[in-house]
């Protein structure tokens, strides 16, 4: 199975702030990269597919690059609810795996 | 649009029989462009992908779970079934369902159910 290393586990920031997450796989995805939104108690929401592409309806500060290994998720500029879980998804092979999450917190 | 919801007990006792159902609704467990995917998450952890089920018969699961796993679709009420054998309390989770389509650049798991928590528990 191909393991996806998200960085950081957590991340301190304030409201305006621009954030980067990162996704590394332990081998070459090309695009195939999802980035997932969960606020507590809820199902996560598609933020990004195909490791660039916005989903309908998302926000343009959320942004998503990458190919092959590495990956990045950028919030231009933070939102008071933008402070939750985000989780990067391959789906380029079975079994699709997840990174271990990234909670980010009002500094 | 459509809609997912997941149902069935929310506890389990040991060495038993998991089962969970997602109702289908606005969408069509028979569509040949979408994959219908169980996904579940313990307490505080991270998500796991468990499987998921195409076209009403073809399935692949996660290796993991892959002897205890089974996945099947009900046309007729339009809807999808979970299966964990010889649950243990390291099955404790939110169990959620979801679609994985193609979308305009590319596949995703673009809805998702709202979960069910599942206790395993004596």
């Amino acid at each position: 199975a191909i393991q996806m290393t998200q960085s950081p586990s957590s991340l301190s920031a304030s409201v305006g702030d621009r954030v980067t997450i990162t996704c590394r796989a332990s081998q070459g995805i090309k695009k195939d990269l999802g980035w997932y939104q969960q606020k507590p108690g809820k199902a996560p929401k598609l933020l990004i597919y195909a490791a660039s592409a916005l989903q309908s309806g998302v926000p343009s500060r959320f942004s998503g690059s990458g190919s092959g290994t590495d990956f990045t998720l950028t919030i231009s500029s933070l939102q008071p609810e933008d402070f939750v879980t985000y989780y990067c998804l391959q789906d380029y092979s079975y079994p699709l795996t997840f990174g271990q999450g990234t909670k980010l917190e009002i500094k | 649009q459509v809609q997912l919801q997941e149902s069935g007990p929310g506890l389990v006792k040991p060495s038993e029989t998991l089962s969970l159902t997602c109702a289908v609704s606005g969408g069509s467990v028979s569509s040949r462009s979408d994959y219908w995917s169980w996904v579940r998450q313990p307490p505080g952890k991270e998500l796991e992908w468990i499987g998921y089920i195409y076209n009403s018969g073809s399935t692949n699961y996660n290796p993991s779970l892959n002897s205890r796993v089974t996945i099947s679709a009900d046309t007729s009420k339009n809807q999808f079934s979970l299966k964990l054998s010889s649950v243990t309390a390291a099955d404790t989770a939110v169990y959620y369902c979801g679609r994985r389509q193609r979308l305009a650049l590319g596949d995703a798991l673009d809805i998702w159910g709202q979960g069910t928590m599942v206790t395993v528990s004596s």
